[in-house]
């Protein structure tokens, strides 16, 4: 198995610009979470879907930020407009629903704004 | 409140020092702790689950046991290529979320 892709794996961006990191889970994973990473903060949740249908987005900072989940395959994360706090690791992660509920992680997209 | 708390912060071992890493849980209900390493710009990488109390595993040097309340990762005889950060990270029968501790960057010296 391929794993969880992520892409692009580094973005450098300017401020205002919109940003756009893709995931594509593990085939069969039926859950699909979206973190973000920084030395200060940690690893914070900012929104996971179940079946393609977002559960739970009460960590997504501000409306700037945006999720979709189009098919069991593929998931956005959107930042319109990026801030250079924006700055941090996007991590996505998918887990199949049952006795092991294993989380596995892709490599994570690092994202610079200017 | 946080859900999941990691001591130390950091760890530096001597090649061969044997130590613990310790992950606290403050909620009830638990359905799974979770144990990852993380190496620098990688993603977290799957090492163990844990459901209850008295559950061990092992992997090569490290083991990972959980009591009612934490969970302990048992480094033995480590080595340089254990250095990383360990993460911990607990699943509760209500809701999906994973909850995750920010970590114990662990160092060891040759």
């Amino acid at each position: 198995d391929a794993g969880v892709i992520q892409s692009p794996r580094h973005e450098v961006t300017e401020m205002g610009q919109e940003v756009t990191l893709r995931c594509k889970p593990i085939s069969g994973h039926n859950s699909l979470f979206w973190y973000r990473q920084t030395m200060m903060r940690g690893l914070e949740l900012l929104i996971y879907f179940n079946n393609n249908v977002p559960i739970d987005d009460s960590g997504m900072p501000e409306d700037r930020f945006s999720a979709k989940m189009p098919n069991a395959s593929f998931s956005t994360l959107k930042i319109q407009p990026s801030e250079p706090r924006d700055s941090a690791v996007y991590f996505c992660a998918s887990t199949r629903t049952g006795a092991a509920e294993t989380q596995y992680f892709g490599p994570g997209t690092r994202l610079l704004v200017l | 409140e946080d859900q999941v708390t990691q001591s130390p912060e950091a760890l530096r071992l001597q090649e061969g020092e044997s130590s613990s890493l310790n992950c606290s849980y403050t909620v009830s209900g638990l359905r799974g702790l979770f144990w990852y390493r993380q190496d620098p710009g990688k993603g977290p990488e799957f090492l163990f689950t844990l459901y209850s109390a008295g559950e061990e595993k092992e992997k090569e040097r490290l083991k990972a046991t959980l009591t009612k309340k934490e969970s302990f990762l048992h480094i033995t005889a480590p080595k340089p290529e254990d250095s990383a950060t360990y993460l911990c990270a607990v699943r509760y029968h209500t809701g999906n979320q994973f909850y995750f501790g920010t970590g114990t960057s662990l160092t060891v010296i040759p």
